[in-house]
Parts: C-alpha cells; sequence; structure tokens
C-alpha cells in the first residue's frame, strides 16, 4: 500500500487528454514538492515534472503538473503512442521522515 | 553530463550480506543528497534510503528495520548501500538516484540499475 494513492491505469486515444492524480496527505504533498517520473519498461525512470510543476529542458510542454492542498495531478495533452508509459507520484514526508512514491499508474494510448 | 552508474548487484543466498556502489560523475558529487530507490520485478518504486551531501542527514524506509547501511565517500563520488540480512522481498532493480540540495526527493538523474536476486 503506497503512501501516495493514484490510479492503477488510465486511457485514452491519441490526440486527445489525460490527467493523472496522486493524492496524499499534509505531511507529504501539502508540505513538500511534488515531482513526476516517466517510466518506460526495461528501464530507469526519467524526471517529467519537478517542484510541483516544472517542466526540466527537453520535456515537452504537452506535460504540465498542478497542485493544490494535499493532491498533485499531472496532465498530457496531444496524447501520442511514445507516451505509452508508468508514471509515478513522488514526494518528501515530513512527519514520517522516509521518501514516498505513488504506485504508479500504467498509461495506454488506444 | 551527470553519470550515475551503479554495481555490485547479483545473486545472494537468503541471510546474504552484499554491498551496492554508486559511481557519480559530471557534476560536485558532495554538493546533492542521494537516494536509493528500489523497484521489485513488476511492481513500483520503493524508495529506499537517502543521505545528504556531507553526511549529516539519512533516512532509511521503515520496512528495512536497520538491515540497510548507506554511505558515501565524495573523495570517490561514490554512493554505497550495504544490504544485510538479504530476503527473497529484497530482490529488486536497486537505482541510485540524484536528489537536490534543497530537496532529497527532487530526483533529477537515475542511474541504469543493479539488479539484486535474493534466492538459494
Amino acid at each position: 500500500q503506497s503512501v501516495l494513492t493514484q490510479p492503477p491505469s488510465v486511457s485514452a486515444a491519441p490526440g486527445q487528454t489525460v490527467t493523472i492524480s496522486c493524492s496524499g496527505s499534509t505531511s507529504n504533498i501539502a508540505s513538500n514538492y511534488v515531482s513526476w517520473y516517466q517510466q518506460f519498461p526495461g528501464t530507469a525512470p526519467q524526471l517529467l515534472i519537478y517542484d510541483d510543476y516544472n517542466r526540466p529542458s527537453g520535456i515537452p510542454d504537452r506535460f504540465s503538473a498542478s497542485k493544490s492542498g494535499t493532491s498533485a495531478t499531472l496532465g498530457i495533452t496531444g496524447l501520442e503512442t511514445g507516451d505509452e508509459a508508468d508514471y509515478y507520484c513522488g514526494t518528501w514526508d515530513s512527519s514520517r521522515r522516509v521518501g514516498v512514491f505513488g504506485g504508479g499508474t500504467k498509461l495506454t494510448v488506444l | 553530463e551527470v553519470q550515475l552508474v551503479e554495481s555490485g548487484g547479483g545473486l545472494v543466498k537468503p541471510g546474504g550480506s552484499l554491498r551496492l556502489s554508486c559511481a557519480a560523475s559530471g557534476f560536485t558529487f558532495s554538493s546533492y543528497s542521494m537516494n536509493w530507490v528500489r523497484q521489485a520485478p513488476g511492481k513500483g518504486l520503493e524508495w529506499v534510503s537517502s543521505i545528504s551531501g556531507p553526511s549529516d542527514y539519512i533516512a532509511f524506509a521503515d520496512s528495512l528495520k536497520g538491515r540497510f547501511i548507506i554511505s558515501r565517500d565524495n573523495t570517490k563520488s561514490t554512493l554505497y548501500l550495504q544490504m544485510n540480512s538479504l530476503a527473497a522481498e529484497d530482490t529488486a532493480v536497486y537505482y541510485c538516484a540524484r536528489g537536490q540540495p534543497y530537496h532529497i526527493m527532487t530526483i533529477d538523474y537515475w542511474g541504469q540499475g543493479a539488479l539484486v536476486t535474493v534466492s538459494s
């Protein structure tokens, strides 16, 4: 059972928009930076969004994120088949003093 | 270019020990916090441990119950994870990952991973 809750899977057609939620608590998401990671099978995760809503250089602006209270959301617009991957949210939990990840969301582009 | 290269993975028997290393290059290693994150086969990411740049702050996942030890040698730009009393549930790919000076869990670079298999 992950500390951060993500839907196990989401799906949408190419060109459409999808959102992935990440629900936590006052001791993690609400009080620390949230990052989002993309992971393709057999490869290491890659940073997609950092510090709640910032995109590293090289990440297309089709990827965006927001945070409100104890929840964070990743949005992907103009879906491409190449976006099919697992997506994870992560942050620090100040109360437990541990790092925490969501359980991951598998994105299928139909 | 930032590079993180793990080594030391392999097959170990239950109850055994293993030490992972992560050689860092392309950045001032001592200025960054570092993490170990693991991923069991077919499962999600699991945070294992973090260590600050000067090693004055260390955190571990509760489930490890003191079996693992994280350390770093800033003179060698190398991160370590000593794993003791290994059990089958420790089987995973272990990633070395760079955090930020201001936030340990803002991880911007990951190594390729080291596979640890615990089996008799």
